[in-house]
């Protein structure tokens, strides 16, 4: 089956530290991969997406690439602030799905001042 | 303006009761969706409707029974409630097609008591 797995949280930075959020992925077909984030009482929004190998998705800071050779998406950003301080989400999306999204667990990111 | 926007935010009641969320969107999409969000943040889709038609139903209890009188809303009917309801309830929506991002509301947290 289709599934996706993302690195335990929480996860505790200081201000302008680098992060990185672990996300890799199992599934039938060639998926599209996406991060949503999720700010503390509100609904989830996309974050980026990539939609074939070796794409770059990128907003806010924030980069992943999409590795079909390690099956991963990883999230990156090099200088975090306190309002990225949210859970995020790594999903998955396969063509004949219908829209489905399947996502991993969610990793709660705190940044300190 | 809300693109997704759901109602009630909060719902309290007993176990055993019967109650319904309901959830609308302004933005022109064809496919509406609900997911459930338990404790631990771990989120997953219940239903999927396209145009009216349902397109997803994944192994949802039949006490669930969704609704969409038209396009733009999809309610979400609940009968016999169980404490193993209590979560967090997200309506979303999205253009038909793959790679679609998906918007979403903000959510409708259930509590049984």
């Amino acid at each position: 089956g289709n599934s996706v797995t993302q690195m335990e949280g929480p996860v505790t930075l200081s201000e302008e530290a680098f992060l990185t959020i672990n996300c890799t992925y199992t599934a039938t077909g060639y998926p599209s991969l996406f991060w949503y984030v999720q700010y503390p009482g509100e609904g989830l929004q996309l974050l980026l997406k990539a939609t074939k190998a070796d794409d770059k998705g990128s907003n806010k800071g924030f980069e992943a690439t999409y590795r079909k050779e390690t099956t991963s998406f990883h999230l990156e950003k090099g200088s975090v602030q306190v309002s990225d301080s949210a859970v995020y989400f790594c999903a998955l999306q396969l063509g004949t799905s219908y829209g489905k999204l399947t996502f991993g667990q969610g990793t709660i990111l705190t940044v300190h001042p | 303006d809300t693109a997704v926007s759901q109602t009630p935010k909060y719902l309290v009641t007993q176990m055993g009761n019967d109650k319904s969320i309901k959830c609308e969107q302004n933005l022109g999409h064809d496919t509406m969706y609900w997911y459930k969000q338990d404790s631990k943040k771990f989120l997953k889709i219940m239903f999927s409707y396209n145009n009216k038609e349902l397109i997803i139903n994944e192994t949802v209890p039949n006490r669930f029974s969704p609704k969409s009188p038209d396009k733009a809303h999809l309610n979400l009917h609940i009968n016999s409630l169980e404490l193993g309801d209590s979560a967090v309830y997200f309506c979303a929506s999205s253009h038909e097609g793959g790679n679609q991002p998906q918007h979403f509301g903000d959510g409708t947290r259930l509590s049984i008591l």
